[in-house]
């Protein structure tokens, strides 16, 4: 199952507001990464983290590696209409290849 | 660039038949990974390869389901005989290992029905 906690699992946000969500883990991981998906699509890279601590922006979009190591945050300022959709966070353990998914957090834009 | 490019998109089928979904990985890529989709259960790793030999099955539901990599542009995962629980999103996902840690780069995904 998954060993992943990603929340909110959901929210509304008025455009033009801050939005922030997180995960948190039961496993060090030595890789974060976020990812969107759009309705009918696959998830597309959004921010990917290689270093406790590191902080790294896309645009609009700023995503933290814990210094723990085992959680993570994405922000989004300024949300626009097309900031809907499910975001999800991953994480890679330090030995082999495989990606854990959080739950996704939902997000819905107020007209 | 061309990307992941799975087929078919949509795929209604009854019960007790064979599914065969594929999948052709971004050229150059040596690493494929097979994931399901359900509102329930989120992002599910069924198997993933290196080098087109699996290397951890371990999120495959049951023998119903099988996985080949016979090339490096090329792999399909089959179930049989299929179930309605079956029905999700399979997405095919492919990175290249042992440049740092490569992302993931997805596929838009095969919506499956079983009825």
């Amino acid at each position: 199952g998954q060993q992943l906690n990603q929340s909110p699992q959901s929210m509304f946000i008025q455009e033009g507001e801050d939005v922030s969500m997180n995960c948190t883990s039961s496993s060090i991981f030595n890789t974060w990464l976020w990812y969107k998906q759009d309705p009918g699509e696959g998830p597309v890279l959004l921010i990917a983290l290689y270093k406790a601590g590191e902080l790294t922006s896309n645009g609009r979009l700023t995503a933290q590696f814990g210094i723990t190591r085992k959680d993570s945050f994405l922000n989004i300022s300024a949300s626009v209409p097309s900031d809907v959709g499910i975001y999800f966070c991953a994480g890679r353990e330090a030995a082999g290849n495989k990606l854990t998914f959080g739950g996704g957090t939902r997000v819905l834009v107020k007209p | 660039d061309a990307g992941v490019i799975q087929s078919p998109r949509h795929e209604v089928t009854e019960m007790g038949q064979e599914v065969t979904l594929r999948c052709k990985p971004i050229s150059g890529h040596n690493s494929l990974f097979w994931y399901r989709q359900t509102m329930m259960r989120g992002l599910e790793l069924l198997i993933y390869f290196n080098n087109n030999v699996p290397i951890d099955d371990s999120g495959m539901p049951e023998d119903r389901f099988s996985a080949k990599m016979p090339n490096a542009s090329f792999s399909t995962l089959k179930i049989q005989p299929s179930e309605p629980r079956d029905s999700a999103v399979y997405f095919c996902a492919s990175s290249l290992k042992g440049a740092g840690d490569s992302p993931l780069h997805f596929g838009n995904g095969t919506r499956l029905t079983v009825t």
